[in-house]
């Protein structure tokens, strides 16, 4: 297991279009984060899962993101009619839960553009 | 949970010892503290954690105040790749989320 992927790394679209981000954790993790980095900020928490539910949002979370991890295993992030503020890294972390819930490990991010 | 103040910068000479501060005057007793790093255009990565105990690990020590409101991150003999912003994050054993502020940019110079 090479760690947190994600894909793709780079996204550039225009605005109004719809565009989705995946994420494959650690393969043991059960636990899975979604955060938003824009620059000279430290990331933002967006959502999180244990297995397959959705445990929290956060306020940041408008209705036009959804994210879904059906199987447990990886994620999905999607943005519909993107906006200009949308431009950020997203990223996506895992970790155990539980007593062993020590440390998230992040992924390198996929960088969305929206012009 | 808590807020946490860091310098916004700070400069360390290749193998000179990285001293990085971090005040949280409003941690709760089972608050622990968290530090991450982020090298340009990576994810965050986990370097250490504590509650009250100083903790030593390959990459740093963490050295907690009896009073716990502030904590040091020490780099033992800082290397170039050690530049990156370094975050302190507070927050409570079990709650997943973790919340990052600005953080520290440390700049290692040859």
């Amino acid at each position: 297991d090479t760690g947190v992927s994600q894909d793709p790394r780079h996204k550039i679209t225009k605005r109004g279009q719809n565009v989705t981000f995946r994420c494959d954790p650690i393969s043991e993790h059960n636990r899975l984060y979604w955060y938003r980095q824009t620059l000279g900020q430290g990331p933002e928490f967006l959502t999180y899962f244990q297995n397959e539910a959705q445990l929290e949002k956060s306020r940041l979370l408008s209705d036009r993101f959804s994210a879904e991890r059906p199987k447990g295993s990886f994620s999905t992030l999607e943005i519909q009619r993107t906006e200009q503020g949308d431009s950020a890294m997203y990223l996506c972390a895992s970790s155990l839960s539980g007593p062993r819930d020590t440390e998230a490990f992040f992924g390198q991010g996929t960088r969305l553009t929206v012009v | 949970d808590a807020k946490t103040t860091q310098p916004p910068s700070m400069d360390c000479a290749e193998g000179r010892a990285a001293n990085l501060p971090c005040n949280h005057s409003t941690i709760s007793g089972n608050e622990y503290v968290y530090w991450y790093r982020q090298i340009h255009s990576q994810g965050p990565q986990y370097i250490i954690h504590g509650l009250k105990n100083n903790e030593t690990n390959e990459m740093a020590s963490l050295i907690i105040t009896e009073d716990r409101k502030s904590s040091t991150l020490i780099l033992p003999h800082a290397t170039l790749r050690d530049t990156a912003v370094y975050y302190c994050i507070v927050r409570f054993s079990g709650y997943s989320t973790l919340t990052f502020g600005k953080g520290t940019m440390l700049l290692v110079s040859p």
